[in-house]
């Protein structure tokens, strides 16, 4: 199985910031690597999928880079409603596998 | 609007089979594939399979191999994740998402809510 790890764990910061999460394949992946955005009790939301794609629907403030086995996303202004879990997602092979998540908190 | 409805939280006791739904609507079902992906309370997201909704074709985590069952009823719009020998560490929220099997690039644009499946005696 293809091993994600995200760094950091978790991030502090303040609105206004820009911010990045790194996402690190085990093996390479080209550019099958997709982006959610989860908040509690609720279910994930892609926000970049194929690298670099926006999802239709989220803001420009979002944007992802990267290919083989190192990915990153980021938010380029830091707004209330961007404090969350990001996690990358390898769909490269099955069985797809997460990154353990980074949370996002109000620093 | 595009949606996936999930049946409601099940309570099953160990070594017992839970059956959970995942209802389409507005859009071409059998278009689709549709994904099963479960979180633990506090752990990352773990994919356990998926199914074309078109052909039936299936595929499977080899952790859950053997356990797991995923089905579709066309008629209905709803796929279907059944998952057997339950055990106190299957306890978690079970989400369905679809994704488009004749894509380039494979993720999941829509997701559904949630269905908490707790195994305890």
């Amino acid at each position: 199985d293809i091993q994600m790890t995200q760094s950091p764990y978790s991030l502090s910061a303040s609105v206004g910031d820009r911010v990045t999460i790194t996402c690190r394949a085990s093996q390479t992946i080209s550019t099958y690597l997709n982006w959610y955005q989860q908040k509690p009790g609720k279910a994930p939301k892609l926000l970049i999928y194929a690298a670099s794609s926006l999802q239709s629907g989220v803001p420009s403030r979002f944007s992802g880079s990267g290919s083989g086995t190192d990915f990153t996303l980021t938010i380029s202004s830091l707004q209330p409603e961007d404090f969350a879990t990001y996690y990358c997602q390898q769909s490269y092979s099955t069985p797809y596998t997460f990154g353990q998540g980074t949370k996002l908190e109000i620093k | 609007q595009v949606q996936l409805v999930q049946s409601g939280a099940e309570v099953k006791k160990p070594g017992a089979s839970v059956k959970v739904s995942c209802k389409a609507s507005g859009y071409t079902f059998t278009s689709y594939g549709i994904h099963w992906v479960r979180q633990a309370p506090g752990q990352r997201l773990e994919w356990m399979g998926w199914i074309n909704a078109g052909n039936g074709n299936t595929k499977y985590s080899q952790k859950f191999q053997g356990r797991v069952t995923i089905t579709r009823d066309t008629s209905a719009s709803t796929a279907y994740m059944e998952l057997s020998s339950l055990r106190s560490e299957d306890t978690a929220v079970y989400y369905c998402a679809r994704d488009d099997p004749s894509a380039y690039y494979y993720y999941m644009d829509v997701w559904g809510k949630g269905t908490t499946v707790t195994v305890s005696s």
